[in-house]
């Protein structure tokens, strides 16, 4: 019973690499997002995706792109990382707006990547 | 500009006794609210939701009051114990539209120590 699933858990990059950071649920959930979190600042939504096929910019989507490869799999790219951009970053999912439901969302455990 | 705010970044109770967390937010076209409970290396997961149109909602040890007048929400654990030591975040949803994704908006925490 994995739920959500993010890989790499830790990523030390220099600045200008890229890289992407891979996300899949097994919940069979329409809805999956990326959050960023940074001390005294919460977690920040990046993007969204509503259901498979679509994607949207959340609050911080500068210098970031997502692909909704399916219903399971949402993945977020760097192109060009940024010491800005190190930060612990958190895929999440939720059933979506199918029925009643209070827009709980299900985490991944987390990725820590850190820009030199 | 924080639409949702924790203004105490860390609180410290004796085990037994009363924890008591605090939200205030800002738009009022929030329609639900929810906290979230996060252990270090975890991601967050789902403690306790309340709907805008309730004052209070209760789980167990763990009860949400909403003072909507006030635009303020609070969470009470009794009694509290040592397991409870976490970072609590309490989190708002503004359904933008039909068939939208349900975004959260993040306070930026609130470090709970239960202390034996």
């Amino acid at each position: 019973n994995a739920g959500v699933t993010q890989t790499p858990k830790f990523q030390v990059l220099k600045t200008g690499q890229s890289m992407t950071l891979q996300c899949a649920q097994d919940m069979n959930h329409n809805s999956m997002y990326w959050y960023r979190q940074d001390p005294g600042m919460g977690l920040r939504l990046i993007y969204y995706s509503a259901s498979e096929g679509t994607t949207d910019k959340g609050e911080v989507p500068n210098g970031y792109n997502v692909s909704r490869l399916n219903k399971r799999e949402f993945s977020l790219r760097l192109e060009s990382a940024a010491p800005s951009q190190t930060s612990v970053y958190f895929c999440a999912s939720s059933v979506g707006d199918r029925g009643a439901n209070t827009g709980e969302l299900f985490f991944g455990e987390g990725s820590r990547l850190t820009v030199l | 500009d924080q639409q949702v705010k924790q203004n105490s970044p860390s609180l410290s109770v004796q085990e037994g006794r009363i924890s008591i967390l605090n939200c205030d937010y800002t738009n009022s076209m929030f329609d639900y609210f929810l906290w979230y409970k996060k252990y270090p290396a975890e991601g967050p997961t789902f403690l306790i939701s309340i709907s805008s149109i309730k004052d209070k909602n209760e789980d167990g040890r763990f009860t949400v009051f909403l003072n909507k007048s006030a635009k303020h929400l609070s969470l009470h654990i009794v009694p509290s114990q040592p397991g409870d030591s976490a970072v609590y975040f309490c989190a708002a949803r503004v359904r933008l539209y039909s068939g939208s994704a349900r975004q959260l908006t993040f306070g930026s925490g609130t470090q709970l120590t239960v202390l034996p």
